[in-house]
């Protein structure tokens, strides 16, 4: 059972736009969120974060977006670039104990130049 | 610094061998984690340890083992492999403060024939 869900598999933006991608969760013990982006061949690298006293985030072109009533958060980057072409994995944290993470399945993003 | 490195980067195993996977970090972090990524998924927790001498399961440890004798290594070995072992295996660490910001190695691409 995904606690935490990409529904979104890829998603493709022309340069310059705005590009939203998607997370929904399940699980209401979650109190910390995270975006992490991938390129191929290397490992995950942290991108941006939001405390689930917060409903926004922003570094820069980067914003999250966090709605806890609907358990969904969303990751708006503007403008994009085509150096933002990564898959991007929304993950979760709640237990206190251990600072696991659940992840996502990931969204492929393509900025079209 | 280096951060979190992994060895090897590539590894084909028969049905049946056995392999360590390495990973160090040298950012003094107390929380390290292990975690597999299927194609098409998301990472899954394999096992993590929140100092030296304390390893604890995740989500899918079966087929595998963890030891924590220093801050600095955490190596995953797997026993008797498998070809459900086929993935890309990412270790990370974290400060285990309040932000669960983690810091991934590069990742070891491990196929079972």
């Amino acid at each position: 059972d995904q606690q935490v869900k990409q529904n979104s598999p890829s998603l493709s933006v022309q340069e310059g736009r705005i590009s939203i991608l998607n997370c929904d969760y399940t699980n209401s013990m979650f109190d910390y969120f995270l975006w992490y982006k991938k390129y191929p061949a290397e490992g995950p690298t942290f991108l941006i974060s939001i405390s689930s006293i917060k409903d926004k985030n922003e570094d820069g072109r980067f914003t999250v977006f966090l709605n806890k009533s609907a358990k969904h958060l969303s990751l708006h980057i503007v403008p994009s670039q085509p150096g933002d072409s990564a898959v991007y994995f929304c993950a979760a944290a709640g237990d206190t104990g251990r600072r696991a993470l659940t992840f996502g399945s990931g969204t492929r993003l393509q900025v079209q130049p | 610094n280096a951060g979190v490195t992994q060895t090897p980067k590539f590894r084909i195993l028969k049905i049946g061998q056995s392999m360590t996977l390495q990973c160090a970090q040298d950012m003094n972090h107390n929380y390290m984690y292990w975690y597999r990524q299927d194609p098409g998924m998301g990472l899954k927790l394999i096992y993590y340890s929140v100092g030296a001498g304390i390893t604890d399961k995740g989500e899918v440890p079966n087929g595998y083992n963890v030891s924590r004798s220093t801050t600095e290594d955490f190596p995953l070995r797997l026993e008797l492999a498998a070809p459900s072992q086929t993935s890309v295996y990412f270790c990370a660490s974290a400060s285990g403060g309040a932000a669960d910001t983690q810091y991934f190695g590069p990742g070891t691409r491990l196929t079972v024939l």
